[in-house]
């Protein structure tokens, strides 16, 4: 089945630096990669998605590039504030049932 | 629009007792999941349900657990009996069409502690 990666585990920068997340995904047939934000003990959020016909998309400071052929995405957000502080999770889409399975999260802290 | 509801929103319970939690998804959403998210992990699909049918329950321990969504609405998912490593948030999410590209949204979760 689908296994997903995410790094790094833990990512802290300044107020108004770039932050990169990384995800790679095993299963070539996955078309959908979502992005998912979660604030400590709320429900996750999408905050992106792109689908494997495309690859980049952006919506203001956030933006997801997909590799098809490296089997990797990435989530890429500029000008970060401290409100952007979260977990943020990848996923991928595998099958026909839009069966998503996870990364690992990545902790972002955005310092002031 | 009204979001996916869950209830309880906690629970507490020692190990080999049964608990249920329910979930209501957003009026119209045919899919329904159920997602365990243990402490520090990403969460991790149990059970899919397509109407009032599962089309995807393979990660599911169904010696202890069991799952379902009676005339296509709302869905109840059942440990019993629990142990300690089932302590999780349990999170409910739901979706308009199941094939394709579609977001899930996802339930405020049940947190359970088992003891």
């Amino acid at each position: 089945g689908e296994n997903v990666e995410q790094h790094p585990s833990t990512l802290s920068v300044q107020e108004g630096d770039s932050a990169v997340i990384k995800c790679t995904y095993s299963d070539s047939a996955s078309n959908y990669f979502p992005w998912y934000k979660q604030e400590l003990g709320k429900r996750p959020q999408l905050i992106i998605d792109i689908r494997s016909n495309v690859g980049e998309k952006k919506d203001q400071r956030i933006a997801v590039t997909l590799n098809k052929t490296a089997k990797h995405f990435s989530l890429h957000i500029t000008e970060t504030q401290p409100e952007d502080s979260a977990v943020y999770f990848c996923a991928a889409s595998s099958g026909g049932f839009q069966k998503l399975v996870f990364g690992t999260g990545t902790r972002l802290l955005v310092s002031p | 629009e009204a979001g996916v509801a869950q209830s309880p929103r906690y629970k507490i319970i020692e190990k080999r007792q049964s608990v249920a939690f329910w979930c209501n998804p957003i009026s119209g959403h045919a899919t329904l999941y159920w997602y365990q998210q243990i402490l520090g992990q990403g969460p991790k699909l149990l059970i899919q349900f397509q109407n009032n049918g599962v089309v995807d329950d393979s990660q599911l321990p169904k010696d202890r657990f069991s799952a379902e969504r009676l005339k296509g609405v709302d869905s109840t998912l059942k440990i019993q009996p629990a142990k300690l490593e089932d302590s999780a948030v349990y999170l409910c999410a739901s979706s308009l069409v199941y094939r394709g590209a579609y977001e899930q949204y996802f339930g405020p979760g049940t947190r359970l502690t088992v003891t």
